[in-house]
């Protein structure tokens, strides 16, 4: 089936700082789509991408859909102590498969 | 908008027993819902694409027979557990999509059950 690796698995910050995370796959992604998660809580969708080489911000969040259509990044500017969480990406495939594909997650930790 | 429910937030049950999940989109309508499995420190992993009126699909590898999901209306699906044992202890999370329109493939998350069996 279809994979994704996410990276980095996990980050350690200083507040303030930009934050760059990205998947890549081997396959085709028609839609790539950014979840952030909280510890017991299901994951909220950040930011959604449809087309090869979009870019799309939401705040101080930024990401792109590559334009092999196997990549994403996000960014995150001047971190603040409430980006902690896990950042997931997700795509969803080609031929009408719409369930996703999860990469594993980035962790992101913020030290005041 | 865009939000989903889920009941119960956490269930502890006997070996053997069956157990209900509720999945609700509360406002919107959802032809389309998704059942997903994430165990402790792990992604989320599609088990079943849940369609209003219709059979569901189940992802390799997961018992159709185990985990039933009914999707009776366009706003609610149900995952019943059965016969659960422990090695299905784990964070089942749902989710839907918005039937139609630009952001039709966006899908938006249920907050979780929390599934333990003794």
């Amino acid at each position: 089936g279809q994979q994704l690796n996410q990276s980095p698995q996990s980050m350690f910050i200083q507040e303030g700082e930009d934050v760059s995370m990205n998947c890549t796959s081997s396959s085709i992604f028609n839609t790539w789509l950014w979840y952030k998660q909280e510890p017991g809580e299901g994951p909220v969708l950040l930011i959604a991408l449809y087309k090869a080489g979009e870019l799309t911000s939401n705040g101080r969040l930024t990401a792109q859909f590559g334009i092999t259509r196997k990549d994403s990044f996000l960014n995150i500017s001047a971190s603040i102590p409430s980006d902690v969480g896990i950042y997931f990406c997700a795509g969803r495939g080609g031929g009408g498969a719409d369930g996703l594909t999860f990469g594993k997650g980035t962790h992101l930790i913020i030290q005041p | 908008g865009a939000v989903v429910s889920q009941h119960p937030s956490r269930v502890i049950c006997k070996s053997g027993t069956s157990v209900k999940i509720e999945c609700r989109s509360l406002d919107f309508q959802a032809t389309t819902m998704f059942w997903y499995r994430q165990f402790p420190k792990q992604s989320l992993m599609l088990m079943a694409t849940s369609n209003e009126g219709s059979k569901a699909t189940y992802e390799q590898g997961v018992e159709k027979d185990k985990f039933l999901i009914n999707h009776a209306s366009l706003t609610l699906s149900t995952l019943t557990v059965t016969s659960a044992h422990p090695e299905d202890s784990s964070f089942y999370i749902c989710s839907a999509r918005v039937s139609g329109g630009p952001r039709r493939y966006e899908q938006f998350f249920g907050p979780g059950t929390r599934l333990t069996v003794l």
